[in-house]
């Protein structure tokens, strides 16, 4: 059972335009909402994050809305820029005082084209 | 300075044989963690291990044991590795405190002949 479902599974955009991943969530307990960038031969690195008591987070061109009655979060990204061209993963924990397991979604690979 | 380091990059079996994978971080985080991203790239955690405790993914093989000498240290162990192992393992670490953010290592690519 997927508990974080995350699309499109691909996207791509063109310079100067704004990109939007969705996911969707089952577990009501989670409470942290990070997104991770992934670069090819690298690891995740963390993006922005939200927890479910706000409705909408902005970090520079980046920006997460979260809509909790409906299980919803999304990344949309203002200007996207060529450099933006990576593997994005939204993800959803509950954690607790030894630390938080991340359940991910399954990715969306986004190309911006100059 | 790296901050999440794993060791080795690439690691190339037969089928059958046991194998480490090392992890470091110098953060002073106090909790460590391992996940599997398989050939789609989904990413799936196998542990969360801080001095309190071991959590462990009830989907996780009983072949793969975390091995933690301290607090800097998360190592893991694979035995009778299956074809199926096959798959790019990064290690991450955060505080231990209720999410905190995780940083990852660049991974381990493990390849089964």
């Amino acid at each position: 059972q997927q508990q974080v479902k995350q699309s499109p599974q691909s996207l791509i955009v063109q310079k100067g335009g704004i990109s939007i991943i969705n996911c969707a969530y089952e577990n009501t307990a989670f409470d942290y909402f990070p997104w991770y960038q992934q670069f090819p031969g690298k690891g995740p690195a963390l993006l922005i994050a939200i927890r479910p008591d706000v409705s909408e987070k902005k970090e520079g061109r980046f920006t997460i809305s979260f809509n909790k009655s409906a299980k919803q979060f999304s990344l949309h990204i203002m200007d996207s820029q060529p450099g933006d061209s990576a593997t994005y993963f939204c993800a959803a924990s509950r954690g607790n005082n030894a630390g938080n397991m991340l359940t991910f979604g399954g990715g969306t690979r986004l190309m911006v084209k100059p | 300075d790296t901050a999440v380091s794993q060791t080795p990059k690439y690691l190339v079996t037969q089928m059958g044989n046991d194998k480490s994978i090392k992890c470091e971080q110098n953060l002073g985080h106090d909790t460590m963690y391992w996940y599997k991203q398989d050939s789609k790239k989904f990413l799936k955690i196998m542990f969360s291990y801080n001095n309190k405790e071991l959590i462990i993914n009830e989907t996780v093989p009983n072949r793969f044991s975390p091995k933690s000498p301290d607090k800097a240290h998360l190592n893991l162990h694979i035995n009778s590795l299956e074809l199926g192992d096959s798959a790019v393992y990064f290690c991450a670490s955060s505080p231990g405190s209720r999410n905190q953010p995780q940083h990852f290592g660049d991974g381990t690519r493990l390849s089964i002949l």
